[in-house]
């Protein structure tokens, strides 16, 4: 089935650039998308990426992706204190007969002033 | 507009009570996806709903848990006999009428703690 997988932990001073890497196994992913969850709150969505596009820039968000290798990554440039959270990799096949998102277990941002 | 809603936020139940979570999508948006996270996890998709219709369950336990979405009103995911492994937060989301992409759009969650 499909896999997606993310390093647990990341730690980074505030105005550095924090990357945040994904792995993910299954061939027909279509949709890629990163999402943010802050303590006690829903996932919010911060962007995503169709696999035929090889990078995409959101203001301080830069998404890269790497089909070949199945990697993605988010960039986050002059990273603030707020922007410490949880940051979730998801993909999906886009298959309008199975919608589901499959999730990596997330990596936690540590932003220190 | 609002957003995906969801309630309770926060569920206390013993062991074999029922347990019934509501979600109220985003209007405009007739899909409905569930998931649960458990502690220190990534979320897991459970079931898939449009309006009368059970699309995609193939997360869901075969026992004890159902899910509807009824022509009118909110979504419901109920979880019948809950045990202490059900302790987890339940996320809904909702996405619109297929366009070719559907972003999930999602809810506040409903954290569940069995005692």
């Amino acid at each position: 089935g499909e896999d997606v997988e993310q390093s647990l932990f990341l730690s980074v001073r505030e105005g550095d650039s924090s990357v945040i890497n994904c792995t993910y196994t299954d061939s027909s992913s279509t949709y890629l998308y990163w999402y943010k969850q802050e303590p006690g709150a829903g996932l919010q969505l911060l962007t995503y990426i169709f696999s035929n596009m090889d990078m995409k820039q959101d203001q301080r968000l830069t998404v890269l992706l790497n089909k070949k290798d199945k990697h993605l990554s988010l960039r986050i440039a002059d990273t603030q204190t707020g922007d410490s959270a949880i940051y979730f990799c998801a993909e999906s096949s886009g298959d309008t007969g199975r919608r589901a998102l499959t999730f990596g277990s997330g990596t936690r941002l540590q932003v220190q002033p | 507009n609002a957003g995906v809603m969801q309630n309770p936020r926060h569920l206390v139940r013993r062991r074999g009570q029922e347990a019934r979570l509501r979600c109220s999508p985003m209007k405009g948006h007739s899909h409905v996806y569930w998931y649960r996270q458990l502690p220190e996890e990534g979320l897991k998709f459970m079931v898939y709903l449009q309006k009368e219709n059970i699309i995609d369950e193939s997360g869901m336990p075969k026992e004890r848990f159902s899910a509807e979405f009824p022509k009118e009103g909110p979504s419901i995911l109920r979880i019948q006999q809950v045990v202490r492994g059900d302790s987890a937060a339940y996320f809904c989301a909702s996405s619109p009428p297929s366009q070719g992409r559907e972003t999930q759009y999602f809810g506040p969650g409903t954290r569940l703690l069995v005692l």
